[in-house]
């Protein structure tokens, strides 16, 4: 059981560029968040996914976009990177019914 | 929108008992309060939640407010391996679904002296 696992770990990209995280759980979790984390701060919501085949917004959804695959997996694609979005950030998910969130390590991300 | 109020940071020797205070007094009555913990370079863990009464595990115990407005955790005896940020947090956002959406504000740094 790895709970909840992301890829990549850390990631270094140029403004302009594109990619995308992965986020998976082998919890069977209905529910999976997006947060970031920057410097000092607390985390903010991104987007999230109360259930298969749903998503939205949270606090700060500008310049991402999300993807529930499956009941296991929930991405977060940077379209057109800006060093603003230079960030940790922390994929989540919760069953039905429960508030405990589970996190998985974190993605290190920055933006040049 | 609704929120906590922590300490910025707090010192506790080790073995000795920590209180970490929070106020959230735009709770509303249904919302429970929770405690994550974020360890250095990893990612919030969970610690303990609670609706109304103290709440007790094996890492912490809870004590909340009658009126809810404010709760603390208590960690019994402090260990070098509690340093870490502790965000008191919740679905406190006024109104709505929360789907278990949690606010996080800026927690609490826990130093532990040896």
């Amino acid at each position: 059981n790895a709970g909840v696992t992301q890829t990549p770990k850390f990631q270094v990209l140029k403004t302009g560029q594109s990619m995308t995280l992965q986020c998976a759980q082998d919890m069977n979790h209905n529910s999976m968040y997006w947060y970031r984390q920057d410097p000092g701060m607390g985390l903010r919501l991104i987007y999230y996914s109360a259930s298969e085949g749903t998503t939205d917004k949270g606090e700060v959804p500008n310049g991402y976009n999300v993807s529930r695959l499956n009941k296991r997996e929930f991405s977060l694609r940077l379209e057109s990177a800006a060093p603003s979005q230079t960030s940790v950030y922390f994929c989540a998910s919760v069953r039905t019914g429960q508030d405990t969130q589970y996190f998985g390590p974190g993605t290190r991300l920055t933006v040049l | 929108d609704a929120k906590t109020t922590q300490p910025n940071s707090m010192e506790s020797n080790e073995e000795e008992p920590v209180h970490l205070p929070c106020n959230h007094s735009t709770i509303s009555g249904t919302d429970y309060i929770h405690w994550y913990r974020q360890l250095p370079s990893q990612g919030p863990e969970y610690v303990i939640h609670g609706l109304t009464s103290n709440v007790n595990n094996r890492m912490a115990s809870l004590a909340i407010a009658e009126d809810r407005k404010s709760s603390t955790l208590i960690l019994h005896r402090a260990t070098l391996r509690d340093a870490a940020v502790y965000y008191c947090t919740g679905p406190l956002v006024a109104g709505g679904t929360s789907y278990g959406k949690l606010t996080f504000g800026q927690g609490t740094i826990l130093t532990v002296h040896p």
